[in-house]
Formats: C-alpha cells, sequence, structure tokens
C-alpha cells in the first residue's frame, strides 16, 4: 500500500506566525484531504486538496486561515495562518485513489501554538 | 449527509477477553465503512473496510467487523484482546471510493491485565 510521509512530526510555534506541513505520497492518488484532531477529539475535514486547483473547504475553515496547495498528484501542503493557541492540534492528511480503495494517513504534525 | 456514531465513549476489557465496538451510521446509499486504531502519538492505521460483498470483514491483528444493513451498525470485534490493544478506535463512513470520510468521536479502549 502507499506510504505518505508527513512533516514536521511536531512543532511549537509562535502566536501570529504561520506553519506550512508537507505530505509527500510514494504514488499517484486521486484525492488528497487535511484532517484536524483537536485534542481528545476525533478528525474533522478541514479540505479536500484538488490537483491543480483550488481545495474544497468544509464549513467553518476558510482559505485565508488554512490556504492549500496540491502541485501534482503525489504531494500536497497544508498551511496554517496566524496562528492562535486555539489552532493547537494534530494535523493529518490522508490520500485515497490507490488500487484497494484504501485510505491512508500521514503519521500527523503535532501543534503547539504559544 | 453522512454521520457516525459511538456510543461508547471509554471501555475497559481484561485482557483475554472479548470486544466489540459499537458503530451507527447514517447514510443514504450504500456507504463505504472503516475502523482505523490510533495510538498515543501515532496517526492512524486501517483496521478494515467493508465496500460490498460478504458482510462480515476480516481484519489485521485478528479483529473483525460486521455490516447490518438493517441496523445502520458496522461493530468491531476481536474474540481475545491483548493488552497491545490498547488505543484510541475510529469508525468511519464514505459515500465512495475517492470521498471525504466523515468520523465517530472514537472509542478509547483499555486493557487490563
Amino acid at each position: 500500500s502507499a506510504v505518505i510521509s508527513q512533516k514536521p512530526s511536531r512543532d511549537i510555534c509562535q502566536r501570529g506566525t504561520s506553519l506550512t506541513i508537507q505530505c509527500q505520497v510514494d504514488s499517484q492518488v486521486t484525492m488528497m484531504f487535511w484532517y484536524r484532531q483537536q485534542p481528545g477529539q476525533s478528525l474533522t475535514l478541514i479540505a479536500t486538496a484538488n490537483q491543480g486547483s483550488e481545495a474544497t473547504y468544509e464549513s467553518g475553515f476558510v482559505i485565508d486561515k488554512f490556504p492549500i496547495s496540491r502541485p501534482n498528484l503525489t504531494f500536497s501542503t497544508l498551511t496554517v495562518s496566524n496562528m492562535s493557541p486555539e489552532d493547537s492540534s494534530i494535523y493529518l492528511c490522508s490520500a485515497t485513489g490507490i488500487s484497494n480503495y484504501g485510505y491512508t494517513f500521514g503519521s500527523g504534525t503535532r501543534l503547539t501554538v504559544v | 449527509a453522512q454521520s457516525v456514531t459511538q456510543p461508547d465513549i471509554h471501555i475497559t476489557v481484561s485482557e483475554g477477553a472479548s470486544l466489540e465496538l459499537r458503530c451507527n451510521y447514517s447514510y443514504g446509499a450504500t456507504p463505504y465503512l472503516f475502523w482505523y486504531v490510533q495510538s498515543p502519538g501515532q496517526g492512524l492505521q486501517l483496521l478494515l473496510k467493508y465496500f460490498s460483498g460478504d458482510t462480515l470483514v476480516q481484519g489485521i491483528k485478528g479483529f473483525e467487523a460486521e455490516f447490518k444493513r438493517s441496523q445502520s451498525s458496522f461493530n468491531l470485534r476481536k474474540p481475545s484482546v491483548h493488552w497491545s490493544d490498547a488505543a484510541e478506535y475510529f469508525c468511519a463512513v464514505g459515500a465512495g471510493t475517492a470521498s471525504k470520510l466523515t468520523f465517530g468521536t472514537g472509542t478509547r479502549l483499555q486493557v487490563t491485565l
């Protein structure tokens, strides 16, 4: 099955700054997604990363706060902009379209905003 | 809109005992159903998935799940739990092979020795 490399694995950031998270898949995939997992909670979809076009955001998430890029079929980035302590979460990328119809997840980025 | 309910927030079982984690979904058509496990500080690992066919699905680590359309359920089972199974378990539903997943709130499994 495909493997997703996500980095950084963790970071501590100052409020007001931005962090870009990268996700690299080792094979071509159809769809890539970005999720947020707040402390002790489940996963919430932020957006679907579309190759070559603007991402599709879920209700409550906006492009200015979470800009996403997907320049090709195997790579995507999520930026968390103008961070506040409320943005402290685990951010995970996911990919599907793999032949066995599985959804693979990256190992996550644990973000702490101070 | 699709949704998933995991009624049990926290379950404690003794090592060697059987386990059943409940999952109920809401979706208008045939759902794509998944169970994932997340160990502390780790990402999500797929345990098993159901798309069609046999309603009893076998997964990794000795887990199985049964799809019951009449009950809108996809419960996860294991006949004998090991201490290493202690983790958070998430049920998820999707509309197709390339659609977004909606996750349940998770069930935290604790295993006592």
